[in-house]
Parts: structure tokens; sequence; C-alpha cells
């Protein structure tokens, strides 16, 4: 298995412009988020699913596209980048009814993004 | 909203010494986890410990334990005989229910040196 994987590693992008921030995973789980890293800030929530077709919102939605059309994919979309979402962005995963494991939450590499 | 405080930001203990990193959270469930995460310049997220509310008992990981003190809310991590490697930022982290489904709340973490 390759885990949690996330593309690209670094991004830099010009304000106002838009991407997407891949994640995939091929554990089977069902539930998958998206963190936020900042200095002195921990991880915060952006979005998450507990399964294909199902999205919530976290703590710091705004700015921020999600959908989860298959269990393996959880794309995060910047609709229109700004400086403040300059971050490093995480994904992550847990629930697999295969192996019972409920409380382990598996996490990407993350993603460098800096918006000028 | 459930929420997790980490009080040291930083924190530094000599090669082979113990330390003791503190943790505190809020909530109204009865049925949740702790986490402590550690992660190293590599970014990478690694589970280092966790506790099932409803187990009395402190869980352990070699040189690793937590002190859990339910009614107090409080779950510190001690780490033994502190080695060069153990220098990272320290993450607690919350999640409520056991179903494997909710998200992590973390702590804004504790930056560990450690001193030869």
């Amino acid at each position: 298995n390759a885990g949690v994987t996330q593309t690209p590693k670094f991004q830099v992008l010009k304000t106002g412009q838009s991407m997407t921030l891949q994640c995939a995973q091929d554990m089977n789980h069902e539930y998958m988020s998206w963190y936020r890293q900042d200095p002195g800030m921990g991880l915060r929530l952006i979005h998450y699913s507990v399964g294909a077709g199902i999205t919530d919102q976290g703590e710091v939605p705004n700015g921020y596209n999600v959908s989860r059309s298959t269990t393996e994919d959880f794309p995060l979309r910047l609709l229109s980048a700004a400086p403040s979402q300059t971050s490093v962005y995480f994904c992550a995963s847990s629930y697999s009814l295969r192996t019972g494991k409920t409380y382990e939450q598996y996490f990407g590499p993350g993603t460098r993004l800096t918006v000028t | 909203a459930q929420t997790v405080t980490q009080s040291q930001p930083e924190m530094s203990v000599q090669e082979a010494e113990t330390v003791t990193l503190s943790c505190t959270y809020d909530t109204s469930e009865s049925d949740y986890y702790l986490f402590w995460y550690k992660q190293p310049p590599s970014r990478q997220m690694i589970l280092v410990i966790r506790q099932e509310a409803y187990k009395q008992q402190n869980a352990t990981e070699n040189r690793f334990s937590v002190n859990f003190q339910k009614a107090a809310k409080s779950f510190s991590l001690k780490i033994s005989d502190s080695q060069l490697g153990d220098a990272a930022m320290y993450f607690c982290a919350y999640r409520k229910g056991f179903s494997g489904n909710t998200p992590l709340v973390f702590g804004k973490g504790t930056r560990l040196s450690v001193i030869a």
C-alpha cells in the first residue's frame, strides 16, 4: 500500500489563481480530512468526509472547496488564492471496516503552499 | 466545541533525562480518544501513543508514557531516557467517539529540543 499520497509537495501561486491539491489513499478508508498547519496554530480542520458523496465543513472552510466522488480521492480546491492561505496542508484518512481499527489516522506528507 | 490546550510552546531536555509535556482538553463527551503525535523536521505526522477514555490504565509505548487524569481532563506525555531523535514538535489531539469517523482536534503544539 502507498498509504496517503499528496501532490504536489510544493506550490507557489499568485493571488487570485486557483488550484487543486490532490489527496489519494489506497487503504479503503471511509474517513478523509484536510488540515492546514500554520506556525503557532497547530493543525486546523478545513473539510472532512465520512464517505463517498458526503462532505462537511471544519473549523476553517472559507476559501476552500472539496468533493468526494470516490472512496480513494479527496481533492481540495482553492477557488481564488489569497496570501492568508499560505500554509502547509495535510490530508489524512482513517477507519477501515476491513481491519476494524478505528483510531488510527494516517497522514500524507503534506503540501507547502505559498501565495504571493 | 472541544478544545485542546498545550501550555508549553517550547521545552528542552538533556539527553538521557526525562521530560513531561502537558495537555489539557475540554469536552462533555464520555467516549473519546486522546493522542500524542510527533512531527520531526521531515514534517511527517507520527502517532506516538493513544489512550481510550474508558481505560483507567495509562498507555505506555517503550520510552513514552502518559498520565491520563480523566476527571481533571489532563493528558500529559512523559518521555524517558530522551534521545536526540526525540527532538520534534509534539501535538496533543482529541477525537470524539470510537467510530473513526470524527475529526481530530489538535493543540497548538510543543517544540521539544534535546541537548546533547
